[in-house]
């Protein structure tokens, strides 16, 4: 089952610009992931947010999460070349025992 | 140290044929995944296990037999090859309600 949309589904942007990726959910949470996927290889983690926090930040990411809207946000600030890549949104049901995918942004910084 | 790890990194094979890929968390988790991704890289999760106990079957045809002997084993047989399931398989594991860790995906091509 699918549980959230993404949007936009492709960004392209200057590298130093700021890069945002929304994501949309349907059902309730336990927490929403971002992950990172390089071109044939594995998702890495990026930031878990809890259904509890609002905002979260890691180096140059920062994650919101508005469970009223059922939506979260990922900001890539001061994007570099090596950001290109796909970024999907995860949401961790209440019961811990699945993890759903959205279908994901590609991002492309363009040097 | 590779976290999880899964062979082979490719398989190509025949229509009919059946075929497995395993897959090896050294992190100590708990729980384990596996996902298709398709080539629009759309993530599909397939089973999820608990301690060696079958938590999710998403409507995953009967082809498909995961099995774990211990914790940090999860294998997938695939009986009766279908075209339709050329894709990567991703295997994944966490801590109850903690990030997922991947495995570099094993690619099947069904011809």
């Amino acid at each position: 089952s699918q549980q959230g949309e993404e949007d936009p589904q492709a960004l392209s942007i200057q590298e130093g610009e700021n890069a945002t990726m929304n994501c949309s959910y349907k059902t309730s949470i336990n927490n929403l992931q971002w992950y990172r996927q390089n071109s044939g290889r594995g998702l890495v983690h990026l930031i878990l947010i809890r259904s509890n926090e609002r905002e979260k930040h890691s180096g140059r990411l920062r994650v919101t999460l508005d469970t009223s809207k059922k939506s979260s946000s990922l900001l890539i600030t001061a994007s570099r070349a090596a950001d290109t890549a796909s970024y999907f949104c995860a949401t961790g049901s209440p019961s811990y025992d699945k993890v759903i995918f959205g279908p994901g942004t590609s991002l492309s910084v363009i040097p | 140290d590779t976290a999880v790890s899964q062979t082979p990194k490719y398989l190509v094979t025949q229509m009919g044929n059946d075929k497995s890929i395993k897959c090896e968390q050294n992190l100590g988790h708990d729980t384990m995944y596996w996902y298709k991704q398709d080539s629009k890289k759309f993530l599909k999760i397939m089973f999820s296990y608990n301690n060696k106990e079958l938590i999710i079957n998403e409507t995953v045809p009967n082809r498909f037999s995961p099995k774990s002997p211990d914790k940090a084993h999860l294998n997938l047989h695939i009986n009766s090859l279908e075209l339709g399931d050329s894709a990567v398989y991703f295997c994944a594991s966490s801590r109850k309600g903690g990030e997922l860790f991947f495995g570099e995906g094993s690619r099947l091509t069904v011809l």
